[in-house]
């Protein structure tokens, strides 16, 4: 168990209304990923971090931000959540010190309404 | 990054061993390739990773051909627990790791 949680597990939100997503690791990793997920497709990076205060941007990352204030916690924000939104949100951190794997959370379903 | 073609999806009797190819014929030099699995509603899980010779683990054996353009995930003695989508991912360790996911193979264990 990597020690990943996310919250809320579940949230049913309406258009236009901020959304902030909370993924939280208790192995005090450098790199967090935050990745979306829709119906039979693969997962699709959207935004990462690479240190306190160190983000960038991913593949899927217009209508999304993020912020990383201490180690163990990494926020996505939708500041006004749009119905393309609605999909599985996986938080990842990667592996110990020289390695290179990332292990997920159990995500979060959101649905925008 | 290499692009990866998997089939969409495969079948496997119960406690046979289930192979799983992927073709990853422009992957360079520095690209390790990756497997992942994600069991229904569940987050990915790591499965293992080579560069060019064959690795083992607890979980799996991965198999790369000499001129590393495919690969073959084989989990020995499949259970009904394996069944899950399979992912095969080329990646050089650099951009800060990030990993570009493909559709996968819907690998079923039949009982």
């Amino acid at each position: 168990d990597a020690g990943i949680t996310q919250s809320p597990r579940h949230k049913v939100t309406e258009t236009g209304t901020p959304v902030t997503l909370r993924c939280h690791q208790t192995e005090n990793h450098r790199y967090m990923y935050w990745y979306r997920q829709d119906p039979g497709h693969g997962l699709r990076l959207i935004h990462y971090s690479y240190g306190v205060k160190d983000t960038d941007k991913g593949e899927v990352s217009d209508g999304y931000s993020v912020s990383r204030s201490k180690t163990e916690d990494f926020l996505l924000t939708l500041e006004s959540a749009t119905s393309s939104q609605t999909s599985v949100y996986f938080c990842a951190i990667m592996g110990l010190a020289g390695a290179d794997t990332q292990y997920f959370g159990p995500g979060t379903r959101l649905t925008v309404l | 990054d290499a692009k990866t073609t998997q089939p969409p999806s495969m079948d496997c009797a119960e406690g046979r061993a289930a192979n799983l190819p992927c073709n990853h014929s422009t992957i360079s030099g520095n690209e390790y390739v990756y497997w992942y699995r994600q069991i229904h509603s569940q987050g990915p899980q790591y499965i293992i990773h080579g560069l060019k010779n064959n690795e083992t683990n607890e979980m799996a054996s991965l198999i790369i051909t000499e001129d590393r353009k495919s690969s073959t995930l084989i989990l020995p003695h499949a259970t009904l627990r394996d069944t899950a989508v399979y992912y095969c991912i080329p990646n050089s360790r650099g951009s800060n790791y990030q990993l570009i996911w493909g559709a996968g193979t819907k690998l079923i264990i039949k009982p």
